[in-house]
Order: C-alpha cells, then sequence, then structure tokens
C-alpha cells in the first residue's frame, strides 16, 4: 500500500515570510495525483493545490507552489508571504491513477503557525 | 452548489447509545467517502460508494459501524453501541469519480462525535 510521511509535525513562519512544509511517499506505480489540502480550525479540509505525476512542472496556485521530485517521491508545499490565515494543518494526500484511483492517502499533518 | 453538507456538526452521546451521522454529497457526484480523523490515527478512509455502492468497507472498524447509501443524495454512517474510543471527528467526502486528471475529493465540514 502507498504511505505518505510529513515529517514535520509542527513549523511557525513569520507573516509575510515563506514557508515550506515536507512530504515524502512511498509508491511503485509511475502515475498518480498528490494534493495538499488545508484544514483551519473549523476543521474543513480545503483543497490548497493538486499536481499530476506525469507533469514535470510544478503546479502554482497564487502564493502556494510544490517542488516535485518524482525520483526522490519528495512533494514539498511552498507558502509565500504568509498570511495569518495561512495559519493551519496541512495534509499531503497521493491519488492512485490505476486501479484504486477513488482512494486517497494522507499524511499525518503538519501544523503551520504564523506569528504576527 | 452549497458543498458537501453534514448533520448534525456535534454531537455529544453516552456510551451505548445508538449514534447516526449523515451526508449530503456535492449533486452530480458519483463517489462518496466517509473519514475519521483523531489524534493518534490521522485522517483514516472507512468507506465509500460509487453510485449508492459500496466499494471498499476495509476501513470500517468492527460491526459496530455500519454506513448505507439509500440514493445518490443522502448517506448515513451508524455506529450502534457507540464508545468512547469511537470520540473523533468524521468527514464525509464526494468526488465525481472517474480516472480523469485533477479529479479530487470534496469535504464536508465534519461532525465531532463525543462519546462518553
Amino acid at each position: 500500500a502507498q504511505t505518505v510521511t510529513q515529517s514535520q509535525p509542527e513549523m511557525s513562519v513569520q507573516e509575510a515570510e515563506t514557508v515550506t512544509l515536507s512530504c515524502t511517499y512511498d509508491t511503485s506505480e509511475s502515475d498518480y495525483y498528490l494534493f495538499w489540502y488545508k484544514q483551519p480550525p473549523s476543521r474543513q479540509m480545503i483543497l490548497v493545490i493538486r499536481q499530476e505525476a506525469y507533469k514535470q512542472q510544478n503546479a502554482t496556485e497564487n502564493r502556494f507552489s510544490v517542488n516535485f521530485q518524482k525520483a526522490a517521491k519528495s512533494f514539498s508545499l511552498k507558502i509565500s508571504d504568509s498570511q495569518l490565515g495561512d495559519a493551519a494543518m496541512y495534509f499531503c494526500a497521493y491519488r492512485s491513477a490505476g486501479a484504486n484511483f477513488n482512494k486517497f492517502y494522507f499524511g499525518s499533518g503538519t501544523k503551520l503557525n504564523v506569528k504576527p | 452548489d452549497a458543498g458537501v453538507i453534514q448533520s448534525p456538526r456535534h454531537e455529544v452521546t453516552e456510551m451505548g447509545q445508538e449514534v447516526t451521522l449523515r451526508c449530503k454529497p456535492i449533486s452530480g457526484h458519483d463517489y462518496l467517502f466517509w473519514y475519521r480523523q483523531t489524534m493518534m490515527r490521522g485522517l483514516e478512509l472507512l468507506i465509500y460508494f460509487n453510485n449508492n455502492v459500496p466499494i471498499d468497507d476495509s476501513g470500517m472498524p468492527e460491526d459496530r459501524f455500519s454506513a448505507k447509501m439509500p440514493n445518490a443524495s443522502f448517506s448515513t454512517l451508524k455506529i450502534q453501541p457507540s464508545e468512547p474510543r469511537d470520540s473523533a471527528v468524521y468527514f464525509c467526502a464526494s468526488s465525481l469519480g472517474g480516472q480523469g486528471d485533477l479529479e479530487t475529493q470534496y469535504f464536508g465540514p465534519g461532525t465531532r462525535l463525543l462519546v462518553l
């Protein structure tokens, strides 16, 4: 089975600074999708960004971008110009493109604190 | 669309009581997922449905848990009898399904369950 690892349980960043959250995964598949979800204190899971494994270009959504290293099985999230509203739990997730394509595997999460 | 709707948002009950959690997926979505989130185990997939049919229930912890989807717009997760270790946040998510690019899941706000 696929596994997703987030090795940073908690991180802090100063407002307006940049922070990078790490994620690694283990899979034998060549085609898959990767996601970052944000979970604010309200507990709702919000999609932040997604990446297709077959695309070499890193995905970008406004202040959020990823560094996807397929060979290293690494998928980090960079948040630029951090805002107080970015404070949340962030989950990395993997989704197969194969037979179990609707099954998501989530990491344990990284709690991001943003200091004013 | 109002997004995925879950009710109740909070539930407090006593051990041994029956608990029913409800979910209304996004209209047109063919897949519905139930997740459980705890501090100890993170986010776990319990079961998912495709076109109202349960596809994978391997994550359901034990016979006390059951899930149904009588129609495309409604699903329930029932715990009978409930135990304190069932205390968690339960999420429902839906997706269009298929193997198309960028497919992802949309989460509801969650139900916070506390079993005393």
